[in-house]
């Protein structure tokens, strides 16, 4: 069955210090893995996917299939990354994506 | 770009009462849709996803149902609200080749 798991429901991290938001999936296959943030009062918004393997805001995650993780992780976190991250997958096609339970960072200054 | 209107964004209804909250899809065509409800610690639940003009797919058995009269508007009702339907609803857009999701501002809902 598909499933994400994100450990922390909440994480709080002083400004500077370094973050690193966990995800776990089960998937039978390929998957494609997301982390989606939310703001306070603004919509839901994709923060980066996997095959892209770029830094968004100074985020980085790396898909380790051994493992079957997708942490996010940033080296010196900001104020203004406070948000609702969510971690998620689905096939290739994206047909049906599957969200983890969401982990709130609280950046304090 | 898409863009995702839903209405009302909040809602208070007596337990009892029909429900409807309407999602509307600018800028594509023919987008995949889906209805999710977000909890507070339980994440984003699917309940309903839609491929095309009235053809829906039911990811949990419940006390809502979802239609798709035209191909960028997506309906989700129910005949008789429970306490239990309260929740924050977002409806969500997936245009085939891209493989990302685009999310509406969402509909809160009180059942009182």
């Amino acid at each position: 069955a598909q499933r994400v798991t994100q450990p922390e429901k909440l994480l709080s991290v002083f400004k500077g210090a370094p973050v690193e938001l966990k995800c776990n999936y089960s998937y039978s296959g390929s998957p494609e893995l997301f982390w989606y943030v939310q703001y306070s009062r603004q919509r839901l918004q994709l923060l980066l996917r996997h095959i892209s393997r770029e830094s968004i805001k100074g985020f980085t995650a790396d898909l380790n299939k051994g493992e079957t993780s997708f942490h996010l992780k940033k080296p010196f976190a900001q104020e203004e990354d406070s948000a609702m991250y969510y971690c998620a997958l689905s096939s290739y096609y994206g047909q049906n994506f599957v969200f983890g339970p969401g982990t709130r960072l609280s950046v304090l200054p | 770009s898409q863009t995702i209107h839903q209405w009302p964004a909040t809602l208070v209804q007596p337990v009892g009462s029909p429900l409807s909250l309407e999602c509307t899809v600018e800028g594509t065509s023919n987008p995949n849709l889906y209805w999710y409800r977000q909890a507070a610690g339980r994440g984003l639940q699917l309940l309903f996803y839609s491929i095309g003009i009235d053809q829906i797919s039911s990811e949990v058995p419940q006390n809502l149902s979802a239609s798709r009269p035209q191909d960028r508007q997506f309906i989700l009702s129910s005949k008789k609200l429970l306490l239990s339907d309260s929740g924050f609803y977002l409806c969500a857009s997936h245009v085939s080749g891209a493989n990302v999701l685009t999310f509406g501002a969402g509909s809160r809902l009180t059942v009182l």
